[in-house]
């Protein structure tokens, strides 16, 4: 069973702050790694994407990759009461169509 | 290019009812997925496809059914609605790994 844990939160950080959000996983053949944002009410949408390790920077947003730990986090730099959302970690084999998600980790960034 | 649309966005159905919740793409992507996802609780994967005419089960397929006869269409069939199908329901299309979901529909069995 591919199982991929996220804390679900909620995670507090004050404006202006960095939101460290956290994911790992359990099958070691896992080559795509993905954090997506949701919005209450609102589907999920893609907010950045990581294939090798190490850090990957896109704006505020920074993916960090360690496959030998079987982790993935995602970094929120000046966080702001608009990123205020759920963010679902999911990670994909190599060579399967189907990705796992996590439940989601809820970040509240508070004035 | 509208994306992924879903219809309907809300439904109220009784129990025994049955409905097809319909999803369309206009990427031309092959893949294609139906999730639910309940309070709380991460995606949980329906259905899906890797082509026109190709569906396979996911985690929870029990009480639903999909065709899948274009690259364009994929709709979800409940049959028998029950109350534990009170969900929120999004379709997917995919490529390169990265999802496009849909707006998603509410339904509420009573």
């Amino acid at each position: 069973q591919k199982e991929v844990e996220q804390n679900s939160g909620p995670l507090s950080v004050p404006e202006g702050a960095i939101a460290s959000l956290n994911c790992t996983y359990s099958d070691r053949g896992s080559q795509s790694f993905f954090w997506y944002r949701q919005y209450s009410g609102k589907s999920p949408e893609l907010i950045m994407s990581i294939y090798s390790n190490g850090d990957k920077e896109d704006g505020r947003f920074t993916a960090q990759l360690n496959k030998a730990s079987q982790y993935v986090s995602l970094l929120i730099r000046d966080s702001q009461p608009s990123d205020s959302a759920t963010y679902l970690c999911a990670v994909k084999a190599g060579g399967s169509y189907i990705p796992t998600f996590g439940r989601g980790t809820s970040l509240i960034v508070h004035p | 290019n509208a994306g992924v649309t879903q219809t309907p966005k809300f439904r109220i159905l009784k129990i025994g009812q049955s409905m097809t919740l319909q999803c369309t793409q206009d990427m031309n992507h092959n893949y294609m997925y139906w999730y639910r996802q309940d309070p709380g609780m991460g995606l949980k994967l329906i259905y899906y496809s890797v082509g026109a005419g190709i569906t396979d089960k996911g985690e929870v397929p029990n009480g639903y059914n999909v065709s899948r006869s274009t690259t364009e269409d994929f709709p979800l069939r409940l049959e028998l609605a029950a109350p534990s199908q009170t969900s929120v329901y999004f379709c997917a299309s995919s490529y390169g790994g990265h999802q496009y979901f849909g707006p998603g529909t509410r339904l509420l069995v009573l």
